[in-house]
């Protein structure tokens, strides 16, 4: 079966610049997650679908920060424009149940100079 | 502002070694999950429990959760450098369903 797959896997961009990343995740995986993690921290939820629907964004900066999931497979992550406090590995997972066992990607390393 | 406050931060140890790491909170949780995360990899799911003063075994690893399901402990037994990694601690409060993840312990094993 296979994995969470993201892309890029590293990025670097200058601040005020765009980046996306994209996720697919697991199929037949209802729930997909985009975590923010910082170095020498915990993963931070950015937003949560069910389906193509959003369960939870509420610590998704919004003014910067855009995530869609159309046809509630694969999803995209957008920043624009970027800040250097954005410099971090965003990590995609999914779930089959909601709150079930996470598997997760490799992750987006990004590095805004 | 629910916590998961996980200690050490670090630790370095030699194989061999026996160790524990903590996950604690003040808030209840229906369930507590611990992951483990090596450089450049997301977090792979070692466990989930979800009963009181329940203890799980996983090879060499022991997985305890708090008889008030507010914290956790993960024991190494014989620690080797494959145990190498940052283990996390992510749990479900009874309060609402949002996950929350702990900061890690950075755990090395040295040959």
């Amino acid at each position: 079966e296979a994995g969470v797959a993201q892309s890029p896997r590293y990025k670097i961009i200058e601040k005020r610049q765009s980046v996306a990343f994209w996720c697919n995740p697991i199929s037949g995986h209802a729930t997909l997650y985009w975590y923010q993690q910082i170095l020498g921290q915990g993963p931070k939820l950015l937003i949560q679908f069910q389906n193509n629907g959003v369960v939870d964004d509420s610590q998704l900066p919004k003014d910067r920060f855009s995530a869609e999931r159309l046809k509630g497979v694969d999803s995209t992550l957008k920043i624009q424009p970027a800040k250097l406090e954005d410099s971090a590995v965003y990590l995609c997972a999914s779930s089959l149940v909601e709150y079930g066992e996470l598997f997760f990607g490799e992750g987006s390393r990004l590095t805004v100079l | 502002t629910q916590l998961l406050e996980q200690s050490p931060q670090f630790l370095s140890i030699q194989e061999g070694e026996n160790l524990t790491v903590y996950c604690n909170s003040s808030s209840v949780f229906s369930s507590l999950q611990w992951y483990r995360q090596e450089p450049g990899e997301g977090p792979v799911l070692l466990v989930t429990v979800v009963t009181g003063g329940e203890v799980k075994k996983l090879k060499r690893l022991t997985f305890q959760f708090g008889d008030a399901r507010k914290d956790s402990s993960l024991h190494i037994t014989a620690a080797q450098p494959g145990d190498t990694g940052l283990y996390l601690c992510a749990a479900l409060p009874d309060s609402n369903y949002q996950l929350i993840w702990g900061a890690g312990t950075k755990l090395i094993i040295k040959p």
